[in-house]
């Protein structure tokens, strides 16, 4: 079975400032999807980045890029630029490309970010 | 479109009651799931439709766990006799079977069994 690991139950930052959240997984998949969701207290979940695993390339979104290592089975985000509006819970998520159950997520217990002013 | 919607927001109940909660999915999309969230800890996959049929369902959905997806288009998830381990945020999402790769989920729906 798949898994989501996040070790940082909590960061912080200061507003301008850059963060990075970690994220490690494990499967025997070879091709699958990676996922950050934002979790704002409002509680609605909002994709923020995704990552195909069969690219090489690091998706980046404006201030929001990864830095994807499949070797390592370590997907981090790094969010550039804080804004107070980045102050959230965080969740990694995988999802594998094709075969049984791959509308599946699964997610790790998520990362509360806090955003200084 | 307005996106996902769930209904109530909130709602508590006593245990031993039975409560459903509905969700409207994108209008656009076939398929459509229920997750949970509990205090702490990341959504968990309960259950999944395709259209009107339900394809998958977790084993952590208990026999008083019961969801539907009338005509492929709203869907409803009921709790008999509820416990206080019911408590949690119950989530819905949706997308479409092609060409997408994440979902959108709706704001959800908190239980809270006193």
């Amino acid at each position: 079975a798949q898994t989501v690991t996040q070790s940082q139950p909590e960061m912080s930052v200061q507003e301008a400032e850059t963060v990075t959240l970690s994220c490690t997984y494990d499967t025997s998949e070879s091709d699958y999807y990676l996922f950050w969701y934002k979790q704002p207290p409002s509680r609605q979940m909002i994709l923020v980045i995704r990552q195909e695993a069969y690219k090489q390339q690091n998706a980046t979104e404006n201030r929001f890029s990864v830095n994807f290592q499949k070797a390592a089975k370590s997907f981090s985000l790094k969010i550039s630029d804080s804004q107070l509006g980045d102050a959230a819970m965080y969740f990694c998520a995988y999802r594998r490309r094709s075969g049984g159950s791959n509308y599946k997520l699964t997610f790790g217990k998520g990362t509360l970010l806090t955003v200084n002013p | 479109d307005t996106g996902v919607s769930q209904n109530p927001r909130h709602k508590i109940t006593k245990r031993g009651q039975n409560v459903t909660f509905r969700c409207d999915p994108i209008s656009e999309h076939n398929r459509l799931y229920w997750y949970r969230q509990t205090l702490g800890q990341g959504p968990e996959f309960l259950t999944y439709f395709q259209n009107e049929a339900q394809l998958e369902k977790s084993r952590l959905l208990s026999d008083r766990f019961s969801a539907e997806r009338p005509k492929g288009s709203f869907s409803t998830l009921e709790i008999q006799r509820t416990e206080q381990g019911d408590s949690a945020m119950y989530l819905c999402a949706s997308s479409p079977s092609t060409g997408y790769y994440g979902y959108t989920f709706g704001s959800g729906t908190r239980l809270t069994v006193v």
